[in-house]
């Protein structure tokens, strides 16, 4: 079955550290798509891709990072630049403009 | 800008009709969604609205006026299980598929 898939599902993160959240795709979608969200309200984008080796800033950009070597891949890295981390992270991916399709999310903790 | 506006939160009673209401700028638009949202999980899609009038998919319908910039999510015969966050997005012209989302309706279905 086709599907998004992120991991881990919680991640605890140390002060200073830097931590990786995956995100994989077996749709064949072209662009990806990373949100935070906090409690009580809504998706905010941190950074999206169109296509392979190209990504764009979202909203809320600074201390994260990402990479799209491979179309079904688009890793997103928080890091200690971030300062408030704590947070829901929710990946998705679409093709041309038929919404969405949402990995599970990962809940990140700062310890 | 590109806002989306809806209210926080709503309450209703089981078997009761609720409407929650969104509104958007209307330069640019392409199509709208809803998605349902229940706590700490991914948001699931439930409707897609491109052209004018209403699009009535079993229990939930959903509404559109582009000329408005309006649009409801209409939830009949109200389910203890439809206690959830309803999120509406918008998808520009501008901005290639990503969608916008407003901050989410916290929908609570009491007995």
């Amino acid at each position: 079955d086709g599907g998004i898939t992120q991991s881990p599902k919680y991640l605890f993160r140390k002060e200073g550290q830097n931590v990786t959240l995956s995100c994989e795709q077996n749709l064949n979608h072209d662009a990806m798509y990373w949100y935070r969200q906090d409690p009580g309200q809504g998706l905010r984008l941190i950074y999206y891709s169109q296509i392979v080796n190209d990504f764009q800033k979202g909203d809320i950009a600074e201390g994260y990072s990402v990479s799209r070597e491979k179309k079904e891949s688009f890793p997103l890295t928080v890091t200690s630049a971030q300062k408030n981390p704590t947070a829901f992270y929710l990946c998705a991916s679409s093709t041309d403009w038929y919404g969405y399709t949402f990995g599970s999310g990962t809940r990140l903790t700062v310890v | 800008g590109q806002n989306i506006d809806q209210p926080t939160e709503m309450t209703a009673t089981e078997g009761a009709i609720v409407q929650i209401n969104c509104t958007y700028q209307t330069s640019g638009f392409n199509g709208l969604f809803w998605y349902q949202q229940h706590a700490g999980e991914a948001p699931t899609f439930l409707s897609y609205n491109v052209l004018d009038g209403l699009e009535e998919k079993g229990r939930f319908s959903s509404f559109l006026s582009r000329s408005k910039g309006y649009s409801y999510l209409l939830l009949k015969e109200l389910q203890m299980k439809d206690s959830a966050s309803y999120l509406c997005a918008v998808s520009f012209s501008s901005n290639t598929g990503k969608l916008i989302f407003g901050q989410g309706t916290t929908l609570q279905v009491k007995p």
